[in-house]
């Protein structure tokens, strides 16, 4: 089954403290992108890439790292978390032209206290 | 930069009746692709329909459809004999035909659909 798979699916954490949520793609895709959805402004875009060891900035990339070593994960870093982080994110991955839509993982809810 | 805007944050629809979910976008380009995604409390992001701005043609997907308005910059949904099923937040999302992936989100719409 084509997927796009996100864990943890929620986390309650506290500043400071270290996290990474992963997230991998079957489809041999190779977009991938994370956004933070808050209430009241929608999804954002953190960060994306075009491809392996290929990652840029999106519109809210302050606080959080990414890499791409294989072309299948994409992992979101918070290496110092603190509230303002506390927000749902979502993995999406597409393939390489913008005519095809993203497919979505099943968001991962953060909580940092 | 792209903008995109749904201009109801809320929305109510007798269950059976037809509803329109608003969204206008502002873009210089000519090249761009325009998206629905429903998110209902399960909090997926499921793809409702998509429409490519060179197709005059509105986009249709069983009781979705779409009002494509180029030159108004206007990508309305309707939604046709509304579903219990339907009642979730809907999303009018862009992307530029140049630059490969990013999609930019309006703030959504919340439907709800009454039986």
């Amino acid at each position: 089954e084509a997927q796009v798979t996100q864990n943890p699916r929620y986390l309650i954490t506290v500043t400071g403290k270290k996290l990474t949520v992963t997230c991998s793609q079957n489809m041999n895709h190779e977009y991938m992108s994370w956004y933070r959805q808050d209430p009241g402004l929608g999804l954002r875009q953190i960060y994306y890439s075009m491809n392996v060891e290929v990652t840029d900035k999106g519109d809210v990339p302050e606080g959080y790292k990414v890499s791409r070593k294989e072309k299948r994960n994409f992992p979101l870093i918070l290496e110092s978390p603190s509230p303002n982080q506390t927000s749902l994110y979502f993995c999406a991955s597409s393939p390489y032209y913008s005519n095809q839509p993203q497919h979505f993982g099943d968001g991962t809810r953060l909580s940092i206290l | 930069a792209q903008t995109v805007t749904q201009s109801q944050p809320e929305m109510s629809v007798q269950e059976a009746e037809t509803v329109t979910l608003s969204c206008t976008y502002d873009t210089s380009e000519s090249d761009y692709y325009l998206f629905w995604y429903k998110q209902p409390p399960s909090r997926q992001m499921i793809l409702v329909i998509r429409q490519e701005a060179y197709k005059q043609q509105n986009a249709t997907e069983n009781r979705f459809s779409v009002n494509f308005q180029k030159a108004a910059k206007s990508f309305s949904l309707k939604i046709s004999d509304s579903q219990l099923g339907d009642a979730a937040m809907y999303f009018c999302a862009y992307r530029s035909g140049r630059s490969q992936g990013n999609l930019i989100f309006g703030k959504g719409t919340k439907l709800s659909v009454k039986p």
